[in-house]
């Protein structure tokens, strides 16, 4: 069966510091793989998404940025947080090249700029 | 792209059906509909997915109509645990708008 990890759960980071989020996918293989961020009581808004190793798309322009130097490895970082960076960070996977659009996610990631 | 419309909100009580209801008035042809449930600080789970007329499995029921410019999550006898948000997503569009909150009182 496939799972995804996703770490650290919580993080409580000073602004101007770095960051590095990292997912990872077991049990399946070139896997397309999706960053969203959730603001309290909002929807998740799509950061990143990957169709393969090295392949990175952004949807939108921000101070973070994310690679894939795996086939099931993805990491979403940043050089120097922001304030408004804060927010609930969750990893996603999806079979590549199915027509059905289902997405599982991990456990989420929540992140503190202070 | 459909764009999809939901409820804000909803409340009901404990042994309540409930129904939420999705409009997406341009769906195109070859786009299914699928449905999400997010509870707090956890990722959305998939809960159930449609092309047209009914489907059910274990959780939930999803009833399509002909036309398949709307569709309905249909959760029987809901239980305080099924308080969440829920989201309707039409196609391969990655968006995840605001959801409809359901809240189930005892």
């Amino acid at each position: 069966s496939q799972t995804i990890h996703q770490w650290p759960a919580t993080l409580v980071q000073p602004v101007g510091s770095p960051l590095s989020l990292e997912c990872t996918v077991e049990g399946t293989s070139n896997p397309n793989l999706y960053w969203y961020r959730q603001a309290a009581g909002r929807g998740l808004q799509l950061l990143f998404y990957s169709v393969g190793i090295g392949q990175i798309s952004s949807e939108v322009p921000q101070n973070l940025s994310a690679s894939r130097p795996q086939d099931r490895q993805f990491i979403l970082s940043s050089k120097k947080l922001l304030l408004s960076d804060s927010g609930f960070y969750l990893c996603a996977w999806r079979w590549a090249g199915m027509a059905k659009n289902i997405q599982y996610f991990g456990a989420g990631t929540r992140l503190s700029v202070l | 792209l459909a764009k999809t419309t939901q409820p804000i909100s909803m409340d009901s009580y404990e042994g309540q059906e409930v129904n939420i209801t999705c409009s997406h008035n341009n769906i195109a042809t070859n786009d299914y509909i699928t449905w999400y449930q997010q509870f707090p600080s956890q990722g959305p789970r998939f809960i159930i997915q449609g092309y047209k007329t009914k489907v059910t499995n274990e959780v939930a029921s999803l009833f399509i109509p002909a036309d398949r410019k709307s569709s309905t999550l249909s959760l029987p006898r809901v239980s305080l645990s099924d308080t969440a948000v829920y989201y309707c997503l039409v196609g391969d569009r990655l968006v995840f708008g605001a959801g409809t909150i359901l809240r189930v009182k005892s």
